[in-house]
């Protein structure tokens, strides 16, 4: 179990361009949750995924932000056309089914945007 | 809608000193409370839970009893040491279902030999 995988770390990216991350679980866990967490506050739901099926999304998860699951494993975040309030820490998390230790998330290391 | 609230830091005490830092949310339904640890240069890490009303979450020497009635969650620790200086995250999961978790802003606690 190597725990939750972010790629990349940083990224840096000028304004207008597309980005995007991905994030891979702990094996064997269906559920996977991203977050984005901005200097000095705690994490922000974006969105969540069970098994390939994205089955909430906040509302802070405007149009230019998509997330996929395409098979139930990994997952990429992409932003298009990127402006300098995305700059944020975004965060994956991932927990087992939901009958084995309900309600831990597990989280990932996080990708650091820097929008200039 | 759901909210949780902390206090601010951030909090500086001497090794082996008491410590508390409050929470309190809001929310409808019956939440499952959290709090998370973000050392320096890590993710974050799950310390402690709670699933009900009087059920106390403990681990690494830290604790917190979720009371329904005054809707609190506060994390308490009778020594803290230099290692235990990290950000404190207070968190819920929202109920009916739903899996998006509401996080505090964080606490930074910082301790001192």
């Amino acid at each position: 179990d190597t725990g939750v995988s972010q790629d990349p770390r940083h990224k840096i990216t000028k304004r207008g361009q597309n980005v995007t991350f991905r994030c891979d679980p702990i094996s064997e866990h269906n559920r996977l949750y991203w977050y984005r967490q901005t200097l000095g506050q705690g994490p922000e739901f974006l969105t969540y995924f069970q098994n390939e099926a994205q089955l909430e999304k906040s509302r802070l998860l405007s149009d230019r932000f998509s997330a996929e699951r395409p098979k139930g494993s990994f997952s990429t975040l992409e932003i298009q056309r990127t402006e300098q309030g995305d700059s944020a820490m975004y965060l994956c998390a991932s927990s087992p089914p939901e009958k084995t230790t309900p309600d831990t998330q597990y989280f990932g290391p996080g990708t650091r945007l820097t929008v200039l | 809608g759901n909210s949780v609230t902390q206090m601010e830091g951030p909090v500086t005490l001497s090794e082996e000193a008491f410590l508390t830092i409050n929470c309190t949310y809001t929310a409808t339904g019956y939440p499952s409370l959290f709090w998370y640890v973000q050392y320096p240069g890590e993710g974050l890490q799950l310390l402690l839970k709670a699933t009900k009303a009087d059920d106390k979450g403990s681990n690494k020497g830290f604790e917190a009893t979720y009371r329904k009635e005054t809707t609190s969650f506060h994390l308490e620790k009778g020594s803290v040491q230099v290692s235990d200086s990290a950000v404190y995250f207070c968190a819920l999961h929202h109920s009916g279902g739903y899996q998006k978790v509401t996080f505090g802003t964080g606490t930074k606690l910082q301790v001192i030999p």
